[in-house]
């Protein structure tokens, strides 16, 4: 079965400072792999994907990620954090195993970033 | 705005009762997921439908059930509820099915069941 891990419930990081999320995925096919952002009070927006072109993506935001085969991560990173990036952030992976006809997406539990001034 | 619409946005009713909840989808999207998402739980799938047709079946309990409409709208019914179906429900669509495609989500309906 797939699945995908947040290392990491919550995360705290200054103005300016890095910004390095963790998703590490399990999956026995080549997977499909999505970070969402979700304000608070809001539903969840798309920040970037993956879907077995280039392994590092750019999103919205200033945000991208690499895809590591090797190490089953696709970490979610910003050079800089500005204050409007804290939110909830939501590694997932579409369910591509054998026998599901859809497209539903397996969630992480979700990283809270907060960014000190 | 992702252009996915879903109604009511807070529904607060007592235990034993049913709620229906409605979602619209963009404009020319052919699949409808619905998504659970509750402290204790985080995000769960419970169900799609794909121009009509239930597509994929998730963590959804018997006492839930869904529909797509011909104009594609949905609607997720809930009923005999229970104080821990209270949660968060997100309607997503995308233009087809498959893994590639991209979900857009509403802005969700918070249920409250006292």
């Amino acid at each position: 079965a797939q699945s995908v891990t947040q290392l990491g419930s919550h995360v705290s990081v200054s103005e300016g400072a890095l910004v390095l999320l963790r998703c590490n995925y399990s999956s026995s096919v080549p997977p499909y792999l999505f970070w969402y952002v979700q304000y608070p009070n809001q539903g969840l927006q798309l920040l970037l994907k993956y879907t077995s072109a280039a392994t590092l993506v750019k999103g919205i935001n200033g945000f991208e990620a690499e895809f590591k085969k090797s190490e089953t991560s696709f970490h979610l990173t910003k050079p800089s954090a500005h204050m409007s990036d804290a939110a909830e952030y939501f590694c997932a992976v579409s369910d591509t195993s054998r026998g599901n006809q859809g497209g539903k997406l397996i969630f992480g539990q979700g990283t809270e970033l907060s960014v000190k001034p | 705005d992702s252009g996915v619409t879903q109604t009511p946005k807070h529904l607060i009713t007592a235990t034993g009762q049913r709620v229906t909840l409605r979602c619209s989808p963009r404009s020319g999207d052919l699949s409808v997921y619905w998504y659970q998402q509750s402290l204790d739980q985080g995000l769960q799938f419970l169900i799609q439908y794909y121009n009509g047709e239930e597509r994929a079946k998730g963590n959804i309990l018997e006492r839930f059930s869904a529909q797509q409409f011909p104009d594609l709208h949905s609607e997720l019914n809930l009923s005999s509820l229970e104080l821990g179906d209270s949660a968060l429900y997100f309607c997503a669509s995308s233009a087809r099915t498959g893994g590639t495609d991209t979900q857009y989500f509403g802005p969700g309906t918070r249920l409250t069941v006292l």
